[in-house]
C-alpha cells in the first residue's frame, strides 16, 4: 500500500468545470509538494503546503494537517490544464515520497 | 528550474552495456533521489541519498546502483542495461539546509534499451 493515496487516478472533464483532486498520507510530514506533469515533460512544482490554504490563478490548494489531507483545485478547467498532477510529501527527515498520480484531461 | 540537472537528457543504447546517468544540484540540498517513471506505475523510487556517501535502496533498485561522492553529484549506474530498463528517469532533491521544506525536480532522461 502506497503511504501517499490520490485520488481519482484518472478525470475527464469538460472545459469550465470545477475540479477537485485529492491525496491522502499516513503519518505526519514537514510539507506536501503538488506537482504537474505535461506529457512528455518535466515535473513542476505548483504548490508547496506546510498548513491552510494557497492560491496561484485558477488554482488552489489546501491541507488539513489533522485529517492527513489535501485538495488540489481547479476552477473554470481548460483544455490546457491537462496533465498528470501528482502529490509528493516530504516525511519528517526530508525523504520524498510520490503518490500514484492523477490523470487530467479537459475537453473542449 | 532551480539549479538541478540531469545528464543526458536522451540516451539509445544496446543491450548489456553500461550506461550513468547524473544528477547534479547546485542548491547544496542534503537528499538526491532516482526515480523511474512507467505508464501505469507514476514514479518510483531507485535509490536515494541522505548526505555524501549515505545512500538506500528504493523499492525498484534492482540493476542500479549508485554513488554520491560529492554533495552536488548523485550517479545512477546501469552496470548491464536491459530493455525492462527503458524508462523515463528523474531526479529530485529535497532537504535544504535553509528551507528545509523544498523539494526540486529534474526535467528528466529519457534512455531507451534497445
Amino acid at each position: 500500500k502506497n503511504e501517499v493515496e490520490q485520488s481519482p487516478q484518472n478525470l475527464t472533464a469538460q472545459e469550465g468545470e470545477f475540479i477537485t483532486i485529492n491525496c491522502s498520507y499516513s503519518v505526519g510530514i514537514s510539507a506536501l509538494h503538488w506537482l504537474q506533469q505535461h506529457p512528455g515533460g518535466g515535473i513542476v512544482s505548483l504548490f508547496m503546503l506546510s498548513s491552510g490554504k494557497k492560491k496561484h490563478g485558477r488554482l488552489i490548494a489546501t491541507i488539513n494537517i489533522q485529517e492527513k489531507h489535501s485538495s488540489l483545485h481547479i476552477t473554470a478547467s481548460h483544455p490546457r490544464d491537462s496533465a498528470v498532477y501528482i502529490c509528493a510529501v516530504l516525511y519528517w527527515g526530508s525523504r520524498l515520497t510520490f503518490g500514484e498520480g492523477t490523470q487530467l484531461t479537459v475537453n473542449p | 528550474d532551480a539549479g538541478i540537472t540531469q545528464s543526458p537528457r536522451h540516451k539509445v543504447t544496446e543491450t548489456g552495456t553500461p550506461v550513468t546517468l547524473r544528477c547534479h544540484q547546485t542548491e547544496n540540498h542534503r537528499y538526491m533521489y532516482w526515480y523511474r517513471q512507467d505508464p501505469g506505475h507514476g514514479l518510483r523510487l531507485i535509490h536515494y541519498s541522505y548526505g555524501v556517501k549515505d545512500t538506500d535502496k528504493g523499492e525498484v533498485s534492482d540493476g542500479y546502483s549508485v554513488s554520491r561522492s560529492k554533495t552536488e553529484d548523485f550517479l545512477l549506474t546501469l552496470e548491464s542495461a536491459t530493455s525492462s530498463q527503458t524508462s523515463v528517469y528523474f531526479c529530485a532533491i529535497s532537504g535544504g539546509v535553509t528551507m528545509n521544506t523544498e523539494a526540486f525536480f529534474g526535467q528528466g532522461t529519457r534512455l531507451t534499451v534497445v
